[in-house]
């Protein structure tokens, strides 16, 4: 069975600085892993995502995550974090195509001016 | 727009009624996939169908059944609701050749 960690459920950053979001999983096969954001009273929207190839994935909104195998992690970054950033962010993994995602428990992030 | 559908927006029923979410998916997507989110458990499968066949079951209860349509939409069906019922719904719909899935926006069920 595969799960996820998202260490801290809640993470404070100021205006400007390093947004790290982390996340752990653990899957029997090689896993496929994304993160998604849920602004207030939405659904979730997909930022990035690791499949093959490129273990530096480029996201949306400034975001990135590196997926290191050896680390069986896939941690979330932004070097500057913006107000519009805050959010709830859920990192998940699969082990197949058109397989259900595994999520996190989610990490709230606020900015502070 | 994230193309999946889902309504109604909010529902607030009784303990003990019975009601249905509906879920149209992206077009093109033959997957649909139900998810529960509510503060203690976080996001929770509840159930996968692909092109009408029901392909993964989760955390679903026996009170809560599910179909997909000839059209692809989707209808989640919630009976005997209790107060711990009360959550979020989302649906999300995908394609098999793809990874992951597009979410719709949820529907917000409220049991007092």
């Amino acid at each position: 069975a595969q799960s996820v960690t998202q260490l801290g459920s809640h993470v404070s950053v100021s205006e400007g600085a390093l947004v790290l979001l982390r996340c752990n999983y653990s899957s029997s096969v090689p896993p496929y892993l994304f993160w998604y954001v849920q602004y207030p009273n939405q659904g979730l929207q997909l930022l990035l995502k690791y499949t093959t190839g490129a273990t530096l994935v480029k996201g949306i909104n400034g975001f990135e995550a590196e997926f290191k195998k050896s680390e069986t992690s896939f941690h979330l970054t932004k070097p500057s974090a913006h107000m519009s950033d805050a959010a709830e962010y859920f990192c998940a993994v699969t082990k197949a195509a058109g397989n259900k995602l595994t999520f996190g428990g989610g990490t709230r992030v606020l900015v502070k001016p | 727009d994230s193309g999946v559908t889902q309504t109604p927006k909010h529902l607030i029923t009784a303990t003990g009624q019975r009601v249905t979410l509906r879920c149209s998916p992206r077009s093109g997507d033959l997957s649909v996939y139900w998810y529960q989110q509510s503060l203690d458990q976080g996001l929770q499968f509840l159930i996968q169908y692909y092109n009408g066949e029901e392909r993964a079951k989760g955390n679903i209860l026996e009170r809560f059944s599910a179909q997909q349509f000839p059209d692809l939409h989707s209808e989640l069906n919630l009976s005997s609701l209790e107060l711990g019922d009360s959550a979020l719904y989302f649906c999300a719909s995908g394609r098999e050749v793809n990874y992951g899935y597009t979410f719709g926006s949820g529907t917000r069920l409220t049991v007092v």
